[in-house]
């Protein structure tokens, strides 16, 4: 069965190193995101990307860059951790808007403490 | 900034009861979608309704849109236990396929 995978489940780390948390799909989806969970705030998306070499900023990107070099992974990079990127962070991919399918599925998530 | 808002935050009723929660936007949307998640999970995804849609109905749920009001509401009939969870609306625009989440409702069935 296809599926979206994420690791690591939960990540340690400090203060101004850098992070990479990696995103797995076998949807064969065109576009990938990634989104943090914060209590309060819902999800809110920090990039994504509608295809391979393509990536776009979200509304919370500061701090965090991605890459695509082909269509089943997209990695994020936390490049200096910082105590206020502590979250959950989820992947999720949709196969895009052909004959309407945006329906997205999501990953596990990934707990992230910075400390 | 979020493009849907929940309401209610959080929800309690009595198994076999319906519940109701409400969505809305700020912009034209291309969709809507309703997700569920449970604790410690990933989204779920439940059901779609397009713009041009007024009603949906799957299984025991039941989605209606108000474009002119940018609201949606979710219908959960004969609430179960197992419908415990959080539940967020998200929107999608015309040619722009990223979604945006509202901050969701927190519904608990009561045995």
């Amino acid at each position: 069965d296809a599926e979206i995978t994420q690791s690591p489940r939960h990540k340690i780390t400090e203060t101004g190193r850098q992070v990479t948390l990696a995103c797995h799909q076998t949807w064969n989806h065109n576009n990938m995101f990634w989104y943090r969970q914060d209590l309060g705030h819902g999800l809110r998306l920090i990039h994504y990307s509608y295809g391979v070499q393509d990536t776009n900023k979200g509304e919370v990107s500061d701090g965090y860059s991605v890459s695509r070099s082909n269509t089943e992974d997209l990695p994020l990079t936390l490049e200096s951790a910082a105590s206020s990127q502590t979250s959950v962070y989820f992947c999720a991919s949709s196969a895009g808007d052909v004959g309407g399918k945006t329906e997205a599925f999501f990953g596990q998530g990934t707990r992230l403490t910075v400390v | 900034s979020q493009q849907g808002e929940e309401d209610p935050q959080a929800l309690s009723i009595q198994e076999g009861e319906n519940a109701t929660m409400n969505c809305s936007y700020k912009t034209s949307i291309n969709n809507l979608q309703w997700y569920r998640q449970n604790s410690g999970r990933g989204l779920v995804h439940l059901i779609l309704i397009r713009s041009n849609e007024r009603e949906k109905h799957s299984g025991r749920l039941r989605v209606t849109l108000d474009t002119s009001k940018k609201s949606s509401s979710l219908l959960i009939t004969a609430s179960r236990a197992a419908d415990t969870a959080s539940y967020f609306c998200a929107t999608d625009t015309f040619g722009n396929e990223k979604l945006t989440f509202g901050t969701g409702t927190r519904l608990t069935i009561i045995p």
